[in-house]
């Protein structure tokens, strides 16, 4: 059962333009979130996380939202460049244990 | 700098071959994880280790084993390789979770079984 879900399989936005990557979760113990980008033949990449005591992180570029009464939380591009095309992977995380729970990815292309 | 190493970048084997993925990480990370990644499924966990000697099953443990003999490495054994195991592995290490913390990945295994 996907407890993490992603329900975008791709994403095209415009050079300069704001990209919005949306993801949801159902359970309810997760406290701690994150996003990653991949390239093909890599690895993923920690890109920017939240607590879920903030409803908000930004680093540069990237800012990450969280709505815990909707188990919603939203990654933010902007300014969109080309070098941003790639998957995105949101993750969980419960209060207890180690595991993360990934959602299914969702590919970003920014169009020059 | 985190780095986790993975063996092979890619890997061909047959079909009832016995297979090693092997992943080795520099930071002294108490927690190591493997994943595959498959298109339109995401990264689903297989197996994971939180200390020497410990492994704890993930998602979808069945045709796969570990090993984790030495806290830096963590190896998994496809124990008969079958053509629906072809996919891209990736490892993965963590510090224990007294904090909030980040995985590190390694580059990713892409194996095909013929």
């Amino acid at each position: 059962d996907q407890q993490v879900k992603q329900n975008s399989p791709s994403l095209s936005v415009q050079e300069g333009r704001i990209s919005i990557l949306n993801c949801d979760y159902t359970n309810s113990m997760f406290d701690y979130f994150l996003w990653y980008k991949k390239y093909p033949a890599e690895g993923p990449t920690f890109l920017i996380s939240i607590s879920s005591i903030k409803d908000k992180n930004e680093d540069g570029r990237f800012t990450v939202f969280l709505n815990k009464s909707a188990k919603h939380l939203s990654l933010h591009i902007v300014p969109s460049q080309p070098g941003d095309s790639a998957v995105y992977f949101c993750a969980a995380m419960r209060n207890t244990g180690n595991q993360f729970y990934f959602g299914t990815g969702t590919s970003l292309t920014v169009i020059p | 700098d985190v780095k986790v190493t993975q063996s092979s970048r890619y890997l061909v084997k047959r079909t009832g071959e016995k297979v090693f993925l092997e992943c080795v990480q520099d930071m002294d990370h108490e927690n190591m994880f493997w994943y595959r990644q498959d298109p339109g499924l995401g990264l689903r966990l297989i197996y994971f280790s939180y200390d020497v000697k410990m492994k704890e099953k993930g998602d979808i443990p069945e045709g796969y084993s570990v090993s984790r003999e030495k806290k830096e490495r963590f190896s998994l054994i496809l124990e008969s390789a079958s053509t629906n195991q072809t996919s891209m592995y990736l490892c993965a290490s963590s510090i224990q979770r007294d904090i909030q913390e980040t995985q590190y990945f390694g580059p990713g295994t892409r194996l095909l079984v013929l």
